[in-house]
């Protein structure tokens, strides 16, 4: 059964430090990986989609990397600012024929100005 | 651009009440999902429905039902409120099954709270 972990639960940092996010998974048959950020009562929004056969993907100040082999993930934000604190999650698609994403519970980043 | 909205956003029930909680969309999405959010657990699927007309069982199905009688709307229900079903509840939608590659991104709604007392 896949279990995907996110460390730390919690972050705090000052503005312009760049940071990385972890996330790991168990069952490194995946199909691909997504980063999400959820702000304070509100939904989900995909920030960055790694398939399987991809190391990195890069948005912006964001840069994804996957690491399948280790089931590892990780979500870098350079020169961290304020409007980054949010909750990040991941979430990984298995290899079989259902449409689950399986979540991490997410890392929740303060980026103090 | 309304995107997906969801219906009521706050509720209260009593234990054995039943609600119906409305997911609508705007984006001619085919795919459209139930998850429910607790904390330190992250998201998981309820129900997901991959047209008009269908639904099928996702993780925790157990005590939920859903309808998708027009391709915009996802109801999700409840026909006899249990505590354990406080929870938060987001519903989701894609244009393409989470099989396909490329710029496939699940649109979420701001969530819909709900307590069981």
């Amino acid at each position: 059964k896949q279990e995907v972990t996110q460390i730390p639960a919690a972050l705090s940092v000052p503005e312009g430090e760049n940071l990385v996010l972890n996330c790991s998974f168990t069952d490194s048959a995946i199909y691909n990986l997504q980063w999400f950020r959820q702000d304070p009562g509100k939904g989900l929004t995909s920030l960055l989609l790694i398939q399987s056969s991809q190391r990195e993907q890069t948005s912006g100040r964001l840069n994804a990397s996957l690491d399948k082999s280790s089931g590892r993930s990780t979500l870098y934000i350079a020169a961290s600012q304020p409007g980054d604190s949010a909750t990040y999650l991941c979430a990984v698609r298995g290899m079989d024929s259902s449409y689950k994403l399986i979540f991490g519970s997410g890392t929740r980043l303060l980026v103090r100005p | 651009n309304a995107g997906v909205t969801q219906t009521p956003k706050f509720r209260v029930l009593k234990t054995g009440q039943s609600m119906t909680l409305l997911c609508a969309q705007d984006m001619n999405h085919e795919y459209m999902y139930w998850y429910r959010q607790d904390p330190g657990m992250g998201l998981r699927l309820i129900h997901y429905s991959v047209g008009e007309g269908t639904t099928a069982k996702g993780e925790v199905p157990d005590g939920y039902n859903v309808s998708r009688l027009k391709k915009q709307n996802f109801l999700l229900g409840l026909e006899s409120a249990a505590p354990s079903q406080t929870s938060v509840y987001f519903c989701a939608s894609s244009y393409w099954g989470l099989l396909r590659s490329g710029a496939n991104v699940l649109t979420f709604g701001a969530g819909s709270r709900l307590t069981v007392l």
